[in-house]
C-alpha cells in the first residue's frame, strides 16, 4: 500500500497551459509538502500544509496554488506554465511539523514544459 | 536564512567506507536527517540525529555531530554497489516548520 502517492509520474505540456498534480497520504498524518527538484538535484520546499491550512508559502510565483480538499490531499496547480517550471515535483507528509517525524516522499512528477 | 552545503560528489571502490559531509547554518535546528535518493526515485529517510547528541550508529551507518561548527557528517562502512545514489542532508528547524536540504552528495560505488 503507497504511503504518498502522487500522480502523474510523468506530464509534458506545452508552455502556457495550466496543469494539476495530485497528491494523497494514507499515513494519517497531519502535515503536506510540496518540493521542486531542479536538473542540478536541488530540493527546495514550495508549500507546507498542516490540517488543511497553508502554513509555509517560500516565495513560489503565485502561478502555483496549492489546494488541500482534507488532510490527505494536497494537489498542485500550476498555471500558465513556463520553460522553467520543468522540473521533479515531490510530495511529503509528516505527522506534524513541529516534532521530529520521519517526513514520507511520494515518487515524484517529472514535469517537463516545452 | 538557512543555508545547507554538500560536496557534490564523492567516488569509493566496493568495500571501502564513504563519508559524506555536510555543513548548515541555523543554529536552532533541532534534528538533523540524512535522505537517499536513488534514481528516478523518491526520497527515502536513511536515519536522523537530534542536535544534542554527538554520534548515532545504525547498523553500518554512522553519523557525527559537530555542532560546535555546525558539521554533519554520515559513514556508510563496506559500501557496496546498491549504495550508489545521491544522498541529502536535511536540517529541521521547529521555528521554521520545515526541512531545508543539501545541495546533495551524488555517491558512486566502483567495483
Amino acid at each position: 500500500d503507497t504511503a504518498v502517492s502522487q500522480t502523474p509520474k510523468y506530464l509534458v505540456t506545452q508552455m502556457g497551459n495550466d496543469k494539476s498534480i495530485k497528491c494523497e497520504q494514507n499515513l494519517g498524518h497531519d502535515t503536506m509538502y510540496w518540493y521542486k527538484q531542479d536538473s542540478k538535484k536541488f530540493l527546495k520546499i514550495m508549500f507546507s500544509y498542516n490540517n488543511k491550512e497553508l502554513i509555509i508559502n517560500e516565495t513560489v510565483p503565485n502561478r502555483f496554488s496549492p489546494k488541500s480538499p482534507d488532510k490527505a490531499h494536497l494537489n498542485l496547480h500550476i498555471n500558465s506554465l513556463e520553460l522553467g517550471d520543468s522540473a521533479v515535483y515531490f510530495c511529503a507528509s509528516s505527522q506534524a511539523p513541529t516534532v521530529n517525524t520521519e517526513a514520507f516522499f511520494g515518487q515524484g512528477t517529472r514535469l517537463t514544459v516545452v | 536564512g538557512e543555508d545547507v552545503e554538500q560536496s557534490l560528489f564523492l567516488s569509493v571502490r566496493e568495500g571501502d567506507s564513504s563519508v559524506i559531509n555536510c555543513t548548515y547554518t541555523d543554529s536552532s535546528s533541532t534534528y538533523l536527517y540524512w535522505y537517499k535518493q536513488e534514481p528516478g526515485a523518491g526520497l527515502q529517510l536513511l536515519t536522523y540525529i537530534f542536535s544534542n547528541m554527538d554520534m548515532k550508529q545504525d547498523q553500518r551507518l554512522t553519523v557525527l555531530l559537530n555542532k560546535k561548527d555546525k558539521h554533519l557528517s554520515l559513514r556508510i562502512a563496506d559500501t557496496q554497489t546498491g549504495d550508489s545514489a545521491i544522498y541529502f542532508c536535511a536540517d529541521f528547524t521547529g521555528g521554521g516548520n520545515k526541512l531545508t536540504f543539501g545541495t546533495g552528495t551524488q555517491l558512486k560505488v566502483e567495483l
